[in-house]
């Protein structure tokens, strides 16, 4: 069965920095393509980035909203997903999903995490 | 940017009635890459359909989805009292990799 659990969220100031964990199990997740994507309070789904697996280059795309800012890695050998979030906004308050992307040619956003939320407050 | 428009905002149905839900395309989307989403209440979205029209695994046959032209829309054949969610329509491709439209919540009277 496909798990995906975040950790790492919390309440932080504007300007501020924090690192989001997502442990994945339940797939190969050297293959994975990943993403994360979130969801401000009451509002809709807004796309955050997307890393490729290590055999496919490893690269990351991000939404403008956060390039220049957000950071995504992985760690492979610890089968784990990270967002670092840095010179956070009061607008990227939201709760973050971990995702597994298909890779069979839809990349569609295939398995979720059940999210964790961030809360960027002074 | 492709931006996708959902209609309506929220729809309002009984139990054995046929919902239908539209996502509209502000340009052309390759219907591989259109799909559909669940979220209820409290919980993680879901894929429900891919490719505008391939049931994901697991997802019942009352829901379909189907393209014309730039529309997209997702029909919920007969309706049950689980199906409340906001429903979501999504896009791969353009810059940005993927794009959402604002939702769709379905009620159920």
């Amino acid at each position: 069965e496909v798990q995906l659990v975040e950790s790492g969220g919390g309440l932080v100031k504007p300007g501020g920095s924090l690192r989001l964990s997502c442990a994945a199990s339940g797939f190969t997740f050297t293959d994975a393509w990943m993403s994360w994507v979130r969801q401000a309070p009451g509002k809709g789904l807004e796309w955050v980035g997307r890393i490729k697996s290590k055999s496919d280059g490893e690269t990351a795309e991000y939404a403008a909203s956060v390039k220049g800012r957000f950071t995504i890695s992985r760690d492979d050998s610890k089968n784990r997903l990270y967002l670092q979030m840095d010179s956070l906004k009061t607008e990227d308050t939201a709760v973050f999903f971990c995702i597994a992307v298909d890779t069979s040619g839809y990349y569609t956003l295939d398995y979720w995490g059940r999210g964790t939320l961030v809360t960027v407050s002074s | 940017e492709i931006v996708l428009a959902q209609s309506p905002g929220t729809l309002s149905l009984s139990p054995g009635e046929r919902a239908t839900l539209s996502c509209r395309a502000s340009q052309s989307v390759t219907s591989s890459y259109l799909a559909w989403y669940q979220q209820k209440p409290g919980q993680a979205p879901r894929l429900l359909i891919y490719g505008a029209s391939t049931r994901a695994s697991g997802i019942p046959g009352r829901f379909i989805g189907s393209r014309s032209g730039t529309d997209f829309t997702l029909t919920i054949s007969r309706l049950e009292p689980e199906d409340v969610a906001v429903y979501y329509c999504q896009q791969y491709g353009s810059s940005p990799l993927y794009t959402f439209g604002q939702g769709t919540k379905l009620e159920i009277k």
